[in-house]
């Protein structure tokens, strides 16, 4: 069975501190890889989707990696700021699962001004 | 965004009553999935279809149904509502499966 798990469960910031996320899982059969995050009350925002013959993908401030041999991935957040704050979960799709995603637990991030 | 839209958004009902929830996109999309979160557990996904009268069941199914007539409309039913199915319940959808999920905005269910 595929397990997600995501370190730390939170995390606290100054503003303007570069970080990153960490995301492993068990079985590297993979179809890909994807970065969400959701704000308080509200539904998931697919931020980066990493296909698993990628090493990485870009959008902005933000860079996601995969390690697929190893089992990890990170979500590196540049220059960070107040309004990153929100839970940012990572979720697989294993090969042979019908494409259904296996999500972490998130990680808490909190920016402080 | 997305045009997924999850109705209705906030219930509360009793042990024993039945309750069906209601996802509808705008997007064409062939699959769609229903997930619950709650504390310590994360989400998890309860039911999928992958095409329209095409269902199969996710890791929590126990205690659900659901049904897709349509492809705009994902309808999941809880037969008897119990207190172990408060949750916060969001609906998603991807073109092909493989792509990236696009997800509702949830609906708090509180069963009492």
């Amino acid at each position: 069975k595929q397990e997600v798990t995501q370190i730390p469960a939170a995390l606290s910031v100054p503003e303007g501190e570069n970080l990153v996320l960490n995301c492993s899982f068990t079985d590297s059969a993979i179809y890909n890889l994807q970065w969400f995050r959701q704000d308080p009350g509200k539904g998931l925002t697919s931020l980066l989707l990493i296909q698993s013959s990628q090493r990485e993908q870009t959008s902005g401030r933000l860079n996601a990696s995969l390690d697929k041999s190893s089992g990890r991935s990170t979500l590196y957040i540049a220059a960070s700021q107040p309004g990153d704050s929100a839970t940012y979960l990572c979720a697989v799709i294993l090969t042979g699962s019908n494409y259904k995603l296996t999500f972490g637990k998130g990680t808490l991030l909190t920016v402080n001004p | 965004d997305a045009g997924i839209t999850q109705s209705p958004r906030h219930k509360v009902t009793e042990t024993g009553t039945p309750v069906t929830l209601r996802c509808h996109q705008t997007e064409n999309h062939r699959y769609m999935y229903w997930y619950r979160q709650d504390p310590g557990h994360g989400l998890r996904l309860i039911h999928y279809s992958y095409g329209v009268k095409d269902t199969d069941k996710g890791e929590v199914s126990d205690g659900y149904s659901v049904s897709r007539s349509k492809t705009e409309d994902f309808l999941l039913t809880l037969e008897s509502a119990t207190s172990s199915q408060t949750s916060v319940y969001f609906c998603a959808i991807s073109e092909r499966g493989v792509e990236t999920q696009y997800f509702g905005p949830g609906t708090r269910l509180l069963v009492l």
